[in-house]
């Protein structure tokens, strides 16, 4: 079973920008969560989608914004680039949304690289 | 605020050595709380993960953690450790209300010496 794949891996923009990165889950999830890895920052959350409907949204401005398709695969949005969104973000898929009574697992992808110059 | 604290930016031991690494939380309710792993250039696998039940709890590639409620800690440990161990290790509480989402701590990047 392939795992979650995040399309691009890598990227760079420049300031002022917008950018959209892709994550398609693992066949079969239907909940997706997004994360931005930062050295200062570490891991900070940033939405949460299940059957196309964000259920969770952290705390980042309006310029970051997402969504969910009908098959399931995530795209998000960065409008506006600043320096200081240059992170990896890293796409998460499980089988139910997140808090399930069994807790289903994420399994996160290898992220993609954003340097913002 | 819920919050997780990784004492230990970086370790270092030697290959075959005992390994402790630490996490505390701070979290209200009942703790859902994770270990994850990350590779250079990978993405974060899950080690282990506790909800309830048996405070000792045993993961992949030879982990355990144990949960202190008293103490507000979730410390993993290995008891050998392996060159293939070196990698950045994450705690996590889960958090899971109005949706879900994970808090990281700040991670401990662990090095191995032959």
């Amino acid at each position: 079973k392939a795992g979650v794949t995040q399309t691009p891996r890598y990227l760079i923009k420049t300031r002022g920008q917008q950018v959209t990165l892709s994550c398609s889950p693992i066949s079969g999830h239907r909940s997706v969560s997004w994360y931005q890895q930062t050295p200062g920052q570490g891991l900070q959350f940033l939405f949460e989608y299940f059957s196309e409907t964000q259920r969770n949204k952290g705390n980042f401005p309006g310029r970051f914004s997402g969504r969910q398709f009908s098959n399931s695969r995530s795209e998000m949005n960065v409008s506006t680039l600043e320096l200081g969104d240059s992170a990896l973000y890293l796409c998460a898929s499980s089988s139910a949304p997140t808090g399930s009574g069994d807790l289903n697992e994420q399994f996160f992808g290898p992220g993609t690289r954003l340097t913002v110059l | 605020a819920q919050s997780v604290t990784q004492p230990d930016i970086h370790i270092t031991v030697s290959e075959g050595a005992s390994l402790e690494l630490r996490c505390n939380y701070s979290y209200g309710a009942t703790p859902y709380l994770f270990w994850y792993v990350q590779s250079p250039g990978q993405g974060l696998q899950l080690l282990l993960k506790y909800f309830s039940g048996d405070t000792l709890v045993q993961g992949i590639k030879g982990f355990e953690a144990e949960f202190k409620r008293s103490q507000s800690s979730f410390n993993l440990r290995k008891p050998s450790v392996h060159w293939s161990d070196a990698a950045e290790y994450f705690c996590a509480v889960g958090i899971y209300n109005q949706g879900g989402k994970l808090i990281f701590g700040q991670g401990t990047e662990l090095s191995v010496k032959p």
